[in-house]
């Protein structure tokens, strides 16, 4: 049973849309955070938020753009989509503390053409 | 800074064949470690985890001890099933700010029945 869903599963969308990737927990963590991920499998991570109002750029550069007006929504926005952002993408939240990991949504799979 | 080396994959093994995917790391401090499972179409899922020196973390048959002395968490379980075929991430929670995660590149294991 998830607590972190993201919101489409799948989505293939033409060459500069507009999208927004949803993701939303009822765990009511400060921490979340979105990661790209590859066909290779590796994680990158480009975007996080440790609370209310606060957002980061992670390790790899990304054209997309984050909010966090709630707790439990952390939206990603990419303005015109285009053919390289094509990848998986997964949030995560995670509780205070540094024994605790993530908890990850199922990802969202985008296809631009 | 930290790091998470894990061995290369695929990892093709028969139905109840015993598994190990090494993993080995670098950090300041005592990180916990993580390792994930990620099934083909989901997001991750925390498989173990171990806090502190010498625990041995464990869920679904799989085992890893934490060996500080040689920095490694490797994963075994003594008999696959063409179920465990997924992709396995190797994690710490490090010193840095926000107990970010650092993951390994992944190692893809197929079980073949």
């Amino acid at each position: 049973e998830a607590d972190i869903y993201q919101t489409p599963r799948y989505l293939v969308i033409g060459t500069g849309k507009k999208i927004t990737l949803e993701c939303s927990q009822t765990m009511g963590h400060d921490k979340m955070y979105w990661y790209q991920q590859d066909p290779g499998m590796e994680l990158h991570l480009i975007h996080y938020s440790y609370g209310v109002n606060s957002t980061e750029k992670g390790d790899l550069s990304s054209e997309s753009t984050v909010s966090r007006i709630r707790t439990e929504h952390f939206p990603l926005t990419l303005e015109s989509a285009r053919p390289s952002h094509t990848s998986q993408y997964l949030c995560a939240s995670r509780p205070p503390g540094s024994n605790y990991g993530y908890t990850f949504g199922s990802g969202t799979r985008l296809t631009v053409v | 800074g930290d790091s998470v080396t894990q061995m290369e994959g695929p990892v093709t093994l028969s139905e109840e064949a015993f598994l190990t995917i090494n993993c080995t790391y670098t950090a300041t401090g005592y990180p916990s470690l993580f390792w994930y499972v990620q099934y083909p179409g989901e997001g991750l899922q925390l498989l173990l985890k171990a806090t502190k020196a010498d625990d041995k973390g464990s869920n679904k048959g799989f085992e890893a001890t934490y060996r500080k002395e040689t920095t490694s968490f490797h994963l075994e379980k003594g008999s696959v099933q063409v179920s465990d075929s997924a992709v396995y991430f190797c994690a710490l929670t490090g010193n840095n700010a926000g107990n970010m995660l650092t993951f390994g590149g992944g190692t893809r294991l197929m079980v073949k029945p």
